[in-house]
């Protein structure tokens, strides 16, 4: 199957400054997508999910848009601090009906500079 | 509420050894899935069960059997353990495979085998 993929394997950023992790899809008939945090030893944790029909969505201090024409995805963090340095998953739903799953990509590393 | 339960979180195996890792949610989730992570890599599906009484295979089932016990127990088998199955497991769960919610992870377990 089509799969998720992430154009930056590492980001370094200083405290205080925004970041932004960037994601690839590939499957166009995905319709729901997720951004995931995982810390070193723990499972992943949701962050914000977006919708096929919007463009932006806004949690605290995070923003995730969607680019449906380039199948794009990103993650907007604003004032990064160190408690964000973490990997980060975007992942897609998608499969058949009734039988749909999420999938992932490989993951950015957001490294948050002190 | 203790969410996605795993076990064991570490294991050790012999090649050729079988062992079924345990997962149990108390969420009343439909959904459950089976995740490998290894070093660097993101997650990828191994099985997944859309509702009590179905499974499905995902991107990587090559090895693994699964059970989809009750609604609340879903547990990953490896029959012949090879050191390729050598990664850190993930079970999930969603409220179900057709609503667009989050997946919610246990903590993982560590298998190694030599």
């Amino acid at each position: 199957g089509e799969s998720v993929g992430l154009h930056l394997p590492t980001l370094s950023v200083q405290e205080g400054d925004n970041s932004i992790i960037n994601c690839a899809y590939s499957n166009s008939a995905s319709d729901y997508f997720i951004w995931y945090k995982q810390e070193s030893g723990k499972g992943p944790q949701f962050i914000i999910d977006i919708r096929s029909n919007m463009d932006k969505r806004q949690g605290q201090r995070v923003t995730v848009l969607l680019n449906k024409t380039v199948k794009h995805l990103s993650l907007q963090i604003a004032a990064t601090q160190p408690g964000d340095s973490a990997v980060y998953f975007c992942a897609e739903n998608w499969g058949s009906t009734g039988r749909r799953a999420l999938t992932f990509g490989s993951g950015t590393r957001l490294q948050v500079q002190p | 509420n203790a969410g996605v339960t795993q076990t064991p979180k570490f294991q050790v195996l012999k090649t050729g050894q079988s062992m079924t890792l345990q997962c149990a949610q108390d969420m009343n989730h439909n959904s459950m899935y089976w995740y490998r992570q290894d070093p660097g890599m993101g997650l990828r599906l191994i099985y997944y069960s859309a509702s009590e009484g179905t499974t499905d295979k995902g991107e990587v089932p090559n090895g693994y059997n699964v059970s989809r016990l009750n609604k609340r127990e879903f547990s990953l088998r490896l029959e012949s353990a090879a050191p390729s199955q050598t990664s850190v497991y993930f079970c999930a769960s969603r409220v179900s495979q057709g609503a667009d919610t989050e997946a919610f992870f246990g903590q993982g377990t560590r298998l190694t085998v030599v």
